[in-house]
């Protein structure tokens, strides 16, 4: 089984709906993080979070937010669906070591279309 | 802020040698990360380099210098496989990764 699971894997939506999007992850990581993903960008930091009481904005959370449900649980959710959303979405975890240098390791993503 | 540059595409022959440049500006650097990423799927650790010199993993070597901001992922007896995109990745501090655009490598047979 995979250490870091998405789900849905496609998702095809119309403007205006909320989605959820759920990420977990058996690999015993504090760290959890959501990016975005466009052709010519890279990939853009939306949230991170360090346990459970922790959640942390990134360089593009306007349009998003995100629950920590537990350690190994994060999901990313889009209130009022637009079509700039659309975009190939990643959850990634890592160990909370006192070195930031740890890798940091994605699932298979989620392929969102907004309509 | 991070400022990230690495080529968009590259192209080479199989069995060949490509070198993928990344350069950087950025305050409070910690150490670079190359991933690789197979169009529609999920990037995969490739190195990190934290200090000065170069790493060397099997086909793949990946070199950094701090003083210039630049780092370089050198593939070498290039396959087909190979054929993919290259992120180049700055980690701070702060726990996070600032990723470069990436770089389009195709392998010609």
């Amino acid at each position: 089984d995979a250490d870091v699971t998405q789900t849905p894997r496609n998702r095809i939506t119309k403007t205006g709906k909320r989605i959820m999007l759920e990420c977990s992850q058996t690999k015993g990581h504090d760290r959890m993080y959501w990016y975005r993903q466009d052709p010519g960008l890279g990939l853009r930091l939306i949230y991170y979070s360090f346990d459970v009481k922790d959640i942390n904005k990134g360089e593009i959370s306007d349009g998003y937010s995100v629950s920590r449900q537990a350690q190994a649980k994060f999901s990313l959710s889009l209130e009022s669906a637009i079509p700039n959303q659309t975009a190939l979405y990643f959850c990634a975890t890592a160990t909370l070591t006192g070195d930031p240098s740890s890798t940091q390791y994605f699932g298979p993503g989620t392929r969102l279309t907004v309509l | 802020g991070q400022n990230i540059d690495q080529p968009t595409e590259m192209t080479a022959t199989e069995g060949a040698i490509v070198q993928i440049n990344c350069t950087y500006q950025t305050s409070g650097f910690n150490g670079l990360f190359w991933y690789q990423q197979h169009a529609g799927e999920a990037p995969t650790f490739l190195s990190y380099n934290v200090l000065d010199g170069l790493e060397e993993k099997g086909r793949f070597s990946s070199f950094l210098s701090r003083s210039k901001g630049y780092s370089y992922l050198l593939l070498k007896e290039l396959q087909m496989k190979d054929s993919a995109s290259y992120l180049c990745a700055l980690t701070s501090n702060d726990y996070k990764l600032s990723f470069g655009a990436g770089t389009t490598v195709t392998v010609r047979a």
